[in-house]
């Protein structure tokens, strides 16, 4: 079912900036919001940028969201030790009706 | 203080059933969409279902479609998720979320841990 594709892995190392791309098509993220959701290991995810590029309060300033397309990147800036951590993408899909994740990127801070 | 608490899960055989809930506290659950969605160990997050607030649209994910019921009391503050036919496939910790305006799922459960083996 998931169809938004994502690096398995990224990598930086810290101050450094990181981008994770998120690829979909037409019918999710072409005509609807992207999301980006933080998961920490063993923890439930915390969402971290909604409608394609805007940050909840207590998100700090060093993520931003971005969509062009049918494309969506999440960068982060100023990397720290603590953005260790799995992104995923997700969009609604109209034709489906259903909404995707993509396959989450393990980020690793060098 | 906002809060979901997931429950229910636990082991099971191939082909039983399985019902899980999830218990708000500290907003008007009524007035939110809320949604379930499943991790397998190991794998990444797999959107199981929404319902809104007044259950009128409710959507499944393609692999849930004619073996999970979604419902919600919203006089209980409770959003449930049946299961039946359940498979291996399955194995998954299982969350309940908040859905606000935006599509956003601002608030997440702890989750509950589904195993089907035999």
């Amino acid at each position: 079912q998931s169809v938004l594709t994502q690096p398995p892995s990224a990598s930086g190392t810290p101050g450094q900036r990181v981008t994770i791309s998120c690829s979909g098509s037409s019918s999710n993220i072409g005509s609807n919001y992207v999301l980006w959701y933080q998961q920490l290991p063993g923890t439930a995810p915390k969402l971290l940028i909604y409608t394609n590029n805007q940050r909840p309060s207590g998100v700090p300033d060093r993520f931003s969201g971005s969509k062009s397309g049918t494309s969506a990147s999440l960068a982060i800036s100023g990397l720290r030790s603590e953005d260790e951590a799995d992104y995923y993408c997700t969009a609604w899909d109209g034709s489906l009706n259903v909404r995707l994740f993509g396959g989450g990127t393990k980020l690793t801070v060098l | 203080e906002v809060q979901l608490v997931e429950s229910g899960g636990g082991l099971v055989k191939p082909g039983e059933s399985l019902r899980l809930s999830c218990a708000a506290s500290g907003f008007i659950f009524s007035s939110y969409t809320m949604n379930w969605v499943r991790q397998a160990p190991g794998k990444g997050l797999e959107w199981v279902s929404s319902i809104t607030s007044t259950a009128d649209y409710i959507y499944y994910g393609d692999s849930m479609k004619g073996r999970f019921t979604v419902s919600r009391d919203n006089a209980k503050n409770s959003h449930y998720l049946q299961m039946n036919d359940l498979r291996g496939g399955d194995t998954a910790v299982y969350y309940c979320a908040r859905e606000i305006g935006t599509e956003a799922f601002d608030v997440w459960g702890r989750g509950t841990m589904v195993i089907v083996s035999s």
